[in-house]
């Protein structure tokens, strides 16, 4: 079975600062990859994903995100954090050969001005 | 375009009484999934479609049911609801490794 643990139920950051949110993944073999952004009372929205092509994906907004296998991670950047976005951001993994998520328990960003 | 939409909004349901929640997308993707949510535990999934006719159970099928309609639409029923059933429920659509979620249905259940 696949499972994801981010690192950090809430960050904190200044307007304009990095945006570093951590997420670790255990599976056997490589999975497919996502991080998901739910803004307030809304559903889910797609930011990227890595599914087996360049380790180094680039999604909405300027967030990207690195998988490393030798470290089962793929964590979220963004170089200059905006008030807009303040969210919640979910780390998910699925099967190469099976499309269902296996979320984590997601990771809440504040931005200060 | 709607994508996906979810019916109703907002339920406050008693103990024991049951209810359906509606789904339905016009993206004509062949799979569809009911997701719930709870703080501090993510998204978890609790049955899914991979197409019209099928149906699979998920991470946290227990009391629930589900219906495929037809390809638009895919239903979750509470029979009996219970207070542990108190989320936000999500619908989404898919189609390949792809999600598309709708903007959920707020049950409380008192």
């Amino acid at each position: 079975a696949q499972s994801v643990t981010q690192l950090g139920s809430h960050v904190s950051v200044s307007e304009g600062a990095l945006v570093l949110l951590r997420c670790n993944y255990s599976s056997s073999v490589p999975p497919y990859l996502f991080w998901y952004v739910q803004y307030p009372n809304q559903g889910l929205q797609l930011l990227l994903k890595y599914t087996s092509a360049a380790t180094l994906v680039k999604g909405i907004n300027d967030f990207e995100a690195e998988f490393k296998k030798s470290e089962t991670s793929f964590h979220l950047t963004k170089p200059s954090a905006h008030m807009s976005d303040a969210a919640e951001y979910f780390c998910a993994v699925s099967p190469v050969n099976d499309y269902k998520l296996s979320f984590g328990a997601g990771t809440t960003v504040t931005v200060r001005a | 375009n709607a994508g996906v939409t979810q019916t109703p909004k907002f339920q406050v349901l008693k103990t024991g009484q049951s209810m359906t929640l509606q789904c339905a997308q016009d993206m004509n993707h062949n799979s569809m999934y009911w997701y719930r949510q709870d703080p501090g535990m993510g998204l978890r999934l609790i049955y899914y479609s991979a197409s019209e006719g099928t149906t699979d159970k998920g991470e946290v099928p227990n009391g629930y049911n589900v219906s495929r309609l037809n390809k638009r639409e895919f239903s979750l029923r509470l029979e009996s609801a219970a207070p542990s059933q108190t989320s936000v429920y999500f619908c989404a659509n898919g189609v390949a490794n792809e999600q598309f979620f709708g903007p959920g249905t707020r049950l409380t259940v008192l």
